[in-house]
C-alpha cells in the first residue's frame, strides 16, 4: 500500500520559535498533499493543500504567513509553523493522494505532535 | 457550509456483535465516502471508499452508501476487542470533510 511518513513524531518548542514538519510519500508520487490539522476530542480539520511546485491553497482561516507549506518535490512537503504559541500545539497530519485514483482516496502520515509551551 | 454528521457515541457492543456507525451529509455533489480508524494518539486509517449507491463488502466491514437519503453506514460483523477506535466518515467534495467521529468500545 502507499506510505506516507512525517518526521518529527512529536515536537516540544518554546513559544515564539519555528518548528518545521516533514511529509514524505515512500513509495509514490504524490501529486497532491495535504495538511490537516487536530484538536484533542476533535476531528481533522484540513489546514491547506499543497501541489508539487505550485503555492498551497489555505482553507479560509489558516493564516498563509503562519503555516508555511513547501511542496518542492513530488515525495516531499513540509509545513513551518512559524513564531508558534501554545495555542498551536495540536495534531498535524498530513495526507497524499496517488493520483493514479478515480476515487480520490488519501494516505496518512502518522502525524505530528506538537506542544507549544 | 458543507457537512458530515456522525454520533460522536460511545457506541458499546460486546464482542462478536455487528456495530452500526452512520454518517449523514450535506453536500450532495460529495462524490465518494470513506471510512477511516483512529485509535486514540494515531493518524487515521483508511477502512474502505464506496462511491456508488448499496453495499460493498470487505472482510468483515461493509459500507453502505445511499445517496437519496444522503446517508453513509459501516457495518463490522464479528466485532473484536481491537476494533474499539473511533471512526471518521469523510466526503469527498474536492477536499475531504471529516465528521467528528464515531467512539466504538467492543467490550470482551
Amino acid at each position: 500500500g502507499a506510505v506516507v511518513s512525517q518526521h518529527p513524531s512529536w515536537v516540544i518548542c518554546k513559544s515564539g520559535t519555528s518548528v518545521k514538519i516533514e511529509c514524505r510519500s515512500l513509495d509514490f508520487q504524490a501529486t497532491t498533499m495535504f495538511w490537516y490539522r487536530q484538536f484533542p476530542k476533535q476531528s481533522l480539520m484540513l489546514m491547506a493543500t499543497s501541489n508539487e511546485g505550485s503555492k498551497a491553497t489555505y482553507e479560509q482561516g489558516v493564516e498563509k504567513d503562519k503555516f508555511l507549506i513547501n511542496h518542492a518535490s513530488l515525495t516531499l512537503s513540509t509545513l513551518t509553523v512559524t513564531s508558534a504559541h501554545p495555542e498551536d500545539s495540536s495534531f498535524y497530519i498530513c495526507s497524499a493522494t496517488t493520483g493514479t485514483s478515480s476515487y480520490n482516496e488519501q494516505f496518512f502520515g502518522p502525524g505530528t505532535r506538537l506542544t507549544v509551551l | 457550509q458543507k457537512e458530515v454528521e456522525q454520533n460522536s457515541g460511545p457506541l458499546s457492543v460486546p464482542e462478536g456483535a455487528i456495530a452500526s456507525l452512520n454518517c449523514t451529509y450535506s453536500d450532495r455533489g460529495s462524490q465518494s465516502f470513506f471510512w477511516y480508524r483512529q485509535y486514540s494518539g494515531k493518524s487515521p486509517e483508511l477502512i474502505m471508499f464506496i462511491y456508488s449507491n448499496g453495499d460493498k463488502e470487505d472482510g468483515r466491514f461493509t459500507a453502505q452508501l445511499n445517496k437519496a437519503s444522503q446517508y453513509v453506514s459501516l457495518l463490522i460483523r464479528d466485532s473484536q476487542p481491537s476494533d474499539s477506535a473511533t471512526y471518521l466518515c469523510a466526503a469527498y467534495t474536492g477536499k475531504l470533510i471529516f465528521g467528528q467521529g464515531t467512539t466504538l468500545q467492543v467490550k470482551p
